[in-house]
C-alpha cells in the first residue's frame, strides 16, 4: 500500500534553533501534501496545505514565516519551523493524497518535537 | 477548525465486545473516513465511505453514514487488546478550491484482555 515516510521522528533541541521535518510519498505522486499539528490527548489540526511547485495555503492562526513549507517534488514536502520555542513543542503529521479519485490521505509517522 | 464531534470521547471494553464509536459533523462531505492512531504514532486509514454509501464494511469493521443527520459510526466487532487505539473521523470536503481533511475530538478505545 501506499507509503508515507517522515523524517525525523524525534528532534531535541534549544530554543532558537530551527528545524525541518521531511515528508516523501514513497509509492505514488502527491501533488497535494498536509501538514497537522497534534497536542496531547488532543486530535489533529491542519496547519498548511502543501502544493507543488506553487506557495503553501496556511489555515488561519498559523503564522507562515514561522512555519515554512517547500513542496519542490511530487514527492517531497518540508516543514520549517523557524526559530523554535518551547511553545513550539508538539507531534507534527504530514499526509499525501495520491493524484485521482476519492482516495484516503496516508499519514507519515509523526515528528515528535521537542524544544528546550 | 475540528469540524467533528466524536463520543465517547473514552471507551473501555472487554476483549471480545463490541466497540461503537459516533462522529457528527456540521458541513456537506465528499467522504468520511475513519483513521486509527497509536499512541506517538501517524495515522492508519480504515475505511472510507463516500456521501452516496450508507454503509460499509471492512473485516470486524462496520461504518455507517447518515448525510441527513450528519453522523457517522463506527462498530469494532470482537474487540482484541490489540484494538486499543485513538480512533478519529475525519471529513472529506472542499475548503474554497482544495479538498481537505477535518478531524473530530477522537475517541480513546481501550480494550481489556
Amino acid at each position: 500500500g501506499a507509503v508515507v515516510s517522515q523524517h525525523p521522528s524525534w528532534v531535541i533541541c534549544k530554543s532558537g534553533t530551527s528545524v525541518k521535518i521531511e515528508c516523501r510519498s514513497l509509492d505514488f505522486q502527491a501533488t497535494t501534501m498536509f501538514w497537522y499539528r497534534q497536542f496531547p490527548k488532543q486530535s489533529l489540526m491542519l496547519m498548511a496545505t502543501s502544493n507543488e511547485g506553487s506557495k503553501a495555503t496556511y489555515e488561519q492562526g498559523v503564522e507562515k514565516d514561522k512555519f515554512l513549507i517547500n513542496h519542490a517534488s511530487l514527492t517531497l514536502s518540508t516543514l520549517t519551523v523557524t526559530s523554535a520555542h518551547p511553545e513550539d513543542s508538539s507531534f507534527y503529521i504530514c499526509s499525501a493524497r495520491p493524484v485521482g479519485g476519492d482516495q484516503p490521505q496516508h499519514f507519515g509517522d509523526g515528528t515528535r518535537l521537542s524544544i528546550l | 477548525s475540528q469540524q467533528g464531534e466524536e463520543d465517547p470521547q473514552a471507551l473501555s471494553i472487554q476483549e471480545g465486545e463490541n466497540a461503537t464509536m459516533n462522529c457528527s459533523y456540521k458541513t456537506s462531505i465528499n467522504n468520511l473516513q475513519w483513521y486509527r492512531q497509536n499512541s506517538g504514532r501517524g495515522l492508519v486509514h480504515l475505511i472510507l465511505i463516500r456521501s452516496n454509501e450508507r454503509e460499509k464494511h471492512s473485516g470486524r469493521l462496520r461504518v455507517t453514514l447518515d448525510t441527513s443527520k450528519k453522523s457517522s459510526s463506527l462498530l469494532i466487532t470482537a474487540s482484541r487488546a490489540a484494538d486499543t487505539a485513538s480512533y478519529f473521523c475525519a471529513t472529506d470536503s472542499l475548503s474554497g478550491s482544495a479538498r481537505q481533511l477535518t478531524f473530530g475530538s477522537g475517541t480513546q478505545l481501550t480494550v481489556l484482555p
